[in-house]
């Protein structure tokens, strides 16, 4: 069965420090990637997804197959990045379902 | 922000009460959702659509029950609520693209059964 582990409830850290929200995944196929963000009383949204291969407000993420792993990265986080992350898996082939990690919250202290 | 709304924002039921959440959308897509929001599950899929009258389970259907009679409106029923279904309750939506799937949130809705 598809699954996506996002390790961290909680990942506090302090402005300007690097920032790495874990994501692995067991898929047997070619899945699809993505992370989606909640800020505080704004909608789940879209911020990356592993096909682009863009950056958006500093975030990078990258598809390792080997280690079936999809971090998101930031070199340098800012207290607006605070909110909560979701790694979310789409399986190959015609289905239009993600399945969503358990999410990873990020505070970053002033 | 996608034309997506969901009603009520807010309900407060008793146990064994039916429940009716409401997902509208403008957009005309074909694909909508229902997913609840738990600590600790995260999100998890309740049912899906893929066109009028075209509806199937998701990993946590039991309990729920959901109705697309046309493109923009898609009802998620809970026959008798339960307090295992105190949850916060998201409707998305997407269309079909050519390789990936974006998937647009609704505010969601509050629910809790006494």
């Amino acid at each position: 069965a598809q699954r996506v582990t996002q390790p961290e409830k909680l990942l506090s850290v302090f402005k300007g420090a690097p920032v790495e929200l874990k994501c692995n995944y067991s898929y047997s196929g070619s899945p699809e990637l993505f992370w989606y963000v909640q800020y505080s009383r704004q909608r789940l949204q879209l911020l990356l997804r592993h096909i682009s291969r863009e950056s958006i407000k500093g975030f990078t993420a990258d598809l390792n197959k080997g280690e079936t792993s999809f971090h998101l990265k930031k070199p340098f986080a800012q207290e607006e990045d605070s909110a909560m992350y979701y790694c979310a898996l789409r399986r190959d082939g015609a289905t239009n379902k993600l399945i969503f990690g358990t999410g990873t919250l990020l505070a970053v202290q002033p | 922000d996608a034309g997506i709304t969901q009603s009520p924002r807010h309900k407060v039921t008793e146990t064994g009460t039916p429940v009716t959440l409401r997902c509208h959308q403008t957009e005309n897509h074909r694909y909508m959702y229902w997913y609840r929001q738990d600590p600790g599950h995260g999100l998890r899929l309740i049912h899906y659509s893929y066109g009028v009258k075209d509806t199937d389970k998701g990993e946590v259907s039991d309990g729920y029950s959901v109705s697309r009679s046309k493109t923009e409106d898609f009802l998620l029923t809970l026959e008798s609520a339960t307090s295992s279904q105190t949850s916060v309750y998201f409707c998305a939506i997407s269309s079909p693209g050519q390789g990936e799937v974006t998937l647009h949130f609704g505010n969601g809705t509050r629910l809790t059964v006494t």
